[in-house]
């Protein structure tokens, strides 16, 4: 069975702080996949980032950047110099072998992220 | 491209009665998802379809639940009898079959509100 774990399940941090989420992720596959998403009030899941299980380059977009670590299972995501609009709830997720009946997401219980001004 | 469109965004109903939503995907995206969630929860996945089949069901998806993708393009969620459990929010994705670039990330809906009374 997959199972992602999100720890903090809330953060406050005021603006220009950097603040990083953590994620923590289980599974028997081989090949996975590994997801954030980001969830604003209005309630819709926006894609930020997907990470195949084979490459663990750590990536940078702009303020974001996530670090994926296979020995440790995680795959933390860390917003530079915080602003208010990154306020929301954030989702780590996992999907198995891609043409599987696996390929669904399984979800971590977020964290809420709110940057004060 | 639209991205998915899910009606109707909130729905209220009482206890016993029987409700339908529906989901629009994006445009050639052959894999559609339903998922389910719950108040300071993450989605948890209920089923999906890759063009018209419907091949995958989670045992979340009781026998009161039926999806359906007729033709393949939007989907419907019926809910009949109605229990004051089924409140949560019900988001649906849509995806590209295929492991490559753009494909097999999930885009979603904003969700559809169920409020059981």
């Amino acid at each position: 069975a997959q199972k992602v774990t999100q720890a903090q399940t809330e953060i406050s941090v005021v603006e220009k702080e950097d603040v990083t989420l953590d994620c923590v992720y289980e599974t028997r596959d081989t090949t996975y996949y590994l997801f954030w998403y980001k969830q604003p009030p209005s309630g819709e899941l926006v894609f930020l980032i997907r990470r195949n299980s084979f490459d663990e380059q750590n990536e940078i977009s702009g303020r974001y950047s996530w670090n994926f670590q296979k020995s440790t299972s995680s795959f933390n995501f860390t917003i530079t110099a915080s602003q208010v609009v990154d306020s929301a709830v954030y989702f780590c997720a996992l999907s198995g072998e891609v043409n599987n009946a696996g390929n669904m997401l399984t979800f971590g219980g977020g964290t809420r992220l709110m940057v004060k001004p | 491209d639209t991205g998915v469109s899910q009606n109707p965004r909130h729905k209220i109903t009482k206890r016993g009665q029987n409700v339908t939503f529906r989901c629009d995907p994006i445009s050639e995206h052959n894999r559609l998802y339903w998922y389910r969630q719950t108040l300071g929860q993450g989605p948890e996945f209920l089923t999906y379809f890759q063009n018209e089949a419907q091949l995958e069901k989670s045992r979340l998806l009781s026998d009161r639940f039926s999806a359906e993708r007729p033709k393949g393009s939007f989907s419907t969620l019926e809910i009949q009898r109605t229990e004051q459990g089924d409140s949560a929010m019900y988001l649906c994705a849509s995806s590209l079959a295929g492991g490559v670039s753009q494909k097999n990330i999930q885009y979603f809906g904003a969700g559809t509100r169920l409020s059981v009374l």
